[in-house]
């Protein structure tokens, strides 16, 4: 089992749609959970960091941690062409050395379209 | 202002050939990174250095050898390139090893 699993879509939505996002993983050590979002021939941008469990909201994105469930998901509301993008989770420990190395999901493919 | 640059943007080589992609931040960071992604977009970390000491080193084939001649910059070598290192290689930079990391706009390696 990987670490990190992430459905590679693609994920396909009208504008406005609310989309959800999400990655599941296997390593309980993980702590701190990160989104980021990739376009294309681009590098990836920091979107939302979250520290263990809960919500995070900024502006349309929330980000929710669910450790019980090792389950993490993104929402975007009222999606935007501009959102179209690869979203990639990544996730880490708080320990030292090597742990402190993010482990990245494959990636999901998002297009909204106008 | 560009945060995290490399260089080249674009590398086309053959086969057994050594090359080398260049990294520069000029954020004050100090700890930098090389990141593989592959055609999947499966983005891999390879190496870390913080302070110009190495701290991550992944199971990558010797092949590839990082150098960071100062805290700003942190290049990868290639020796003897194999069809398989065709990917895209992201630098990134961190204050530190547990900060948020910046990605450069990556290296799209193609070896022929």
């Amino acid at each position: 089992q990987k670490e990190v699993e992430q459905d590679p879509g693609p994920l396909s939505v009208p504008e406005g749609a609310i989309v959800s996002l999400n990655c599941t993983y296997s390593n309980s050590a993980f702590q701190y959970f990160m989104w980021y979002r990739q376009y294309s021939r681009k590098g990836p941008e920091l979107l939302m960091y979250t520290y263990s469990s809960g919500n995070k909201e900024d502006g349309r994105f929330t980000a929710q941690v669910d450790k019980s469930s090792k389950y993490i998901s993104l929402f975007i509301r009222d999606s935007q062409p501009s959102d179209s993008a690869t979203y990639l989770c990544a996730m880490r420990s708080n320990s030292g050395g090597s742990n402190y190395k993010l482990t990245f999901g494959k990636g999901t493919l998002l297009t909204v379209n106008p | 202002d560009t945060a995290v640059s490399q260089t080249p943007k674009y590398l086309v080589t053959q086969m057994g050939n050594d090359k080398s992609i260049k990294c520069e931040q000029n954020l004050g960071h100090d700890t930098m990174y090389w990141y593989k992604q592959d055609s999947k977009k499966f983005l891999k970390i390879m190496f870390s250095y913080n302070n110009k000491e190495l701290i991550i080193n992944e199971t990558v084939p010797n092949r590839f050898s990082p150098k960071s001649p100062d805290k700003a910059h942190l290049n990868l070598h290639i020796n003897s390139l194999e069809l398989g290192d065709s990917a895209v290689y992201f630098c990134a930079s961190s204050q530190e090893p547990i900060d948020t990391q910046y990605f450069g706009p990556g290296t799209r390696l193609t070896v022929l």
